[in-house]
């Protein structure tokens, strides 16, 4: 049972543009929650987290909105640049002590920025 | 270079063989993980070690026998896979304890059982 769900396989989005990614999540334990970016022949690399006490968080051109009440968060990429063309995880973990590390992943979104 | 080394990074051995994965962090981390990422699946998690000592065992099948010597070092032993076992296996560290939640993952060990 899949408890984080990323329903947009793919996403293509213009140079400039803000690219949207969305992930929603059925488990009420989780609180933290993370986008990690990942290339092809690559591992995952960090992006941006943020924890249940918060509903937005920045980092540069990477925003992650979280709504709780929705049980969604999303990226926000602005501007989208063609190195940001990439495959995005979303993953979240529950708050206990012995749940820190241990993710549920997403089955990511494709991300194609064109010129 | 990345904090998370993975040795190999490509790897193909048949059902009969015994090899192991290795990984190294090289970030101060006191926790270490396996991951799985399995062809049109999301990552799962398979192993959890923290200060040595495993903490998750994620139903993961005996073929597959990890072994952290000490907080820097994990391998994952692998003996008499299948060919679904084929797989990226992804090994990742973190700090553990508070702000343990966020992973950093090496470069993955692509696996293929012929």
């Amino acid at each position: 049972d899949q408890q984080v769900k990323q329903n947009s396989p793919s996403l293509s989005v213009q140079e400039g543009r803000i690219s949207i990614l969305n992930c929603d999540y059925t488990n009420s334990m989780f609180d933290y929650f993370l986008w990690y970016k990942k290339y092809p022949a690559e591992g995952p690399t960090f992006l941006i987290s943020i924890s249940s006490i918060k509903d937005k968080n920045e980092d540069g051109r990477f925003t992650v909105f979280l709504n709780k009440s929705a049980k969604h968060l999303s990226l926000h990429i602005v501007p989208s640049q063609p190195g940001d063309s990439a495959v995005y995880f979303c993953a979240a973990s529950e708050g206990t002590p012995d749940s820190w590390g241990k993710l549920q992943f997403g089955a990511g979104t494709q991300v194609v920025v064109t010129p | 270079e990345t904090g998370v080394t993975q040795t190999p990074r490509h790897l193909v051995m048949g059902m009969t063989n015994k090899k192991s994965l290795k990984c190294e962090q090289h970030l101060g981390h006191n926790a270490m993980y396996w991951y799985k990422q399995s062809a049109k699946k999301p990552l799962e998690l398979m192993f959890v070690y923290n200060f040595k000592e495993q903490t998750e065992n994620n139903s993961v099948p005996s073929r597959f026998s990890p072994e952290c010597p000490n907080s820097s070092h994990l391998f994952l032993h692998l003996h008499t896979l299948q060919p679904e076992d084929s797989a990226l296996y992804l090994c990742a560290s973190s700090h553990g304890g508070a702000g343990g939640n966020t992973i950093y993952f090496g470069e993955g060990s692509w696996l293929t059982v012929v």
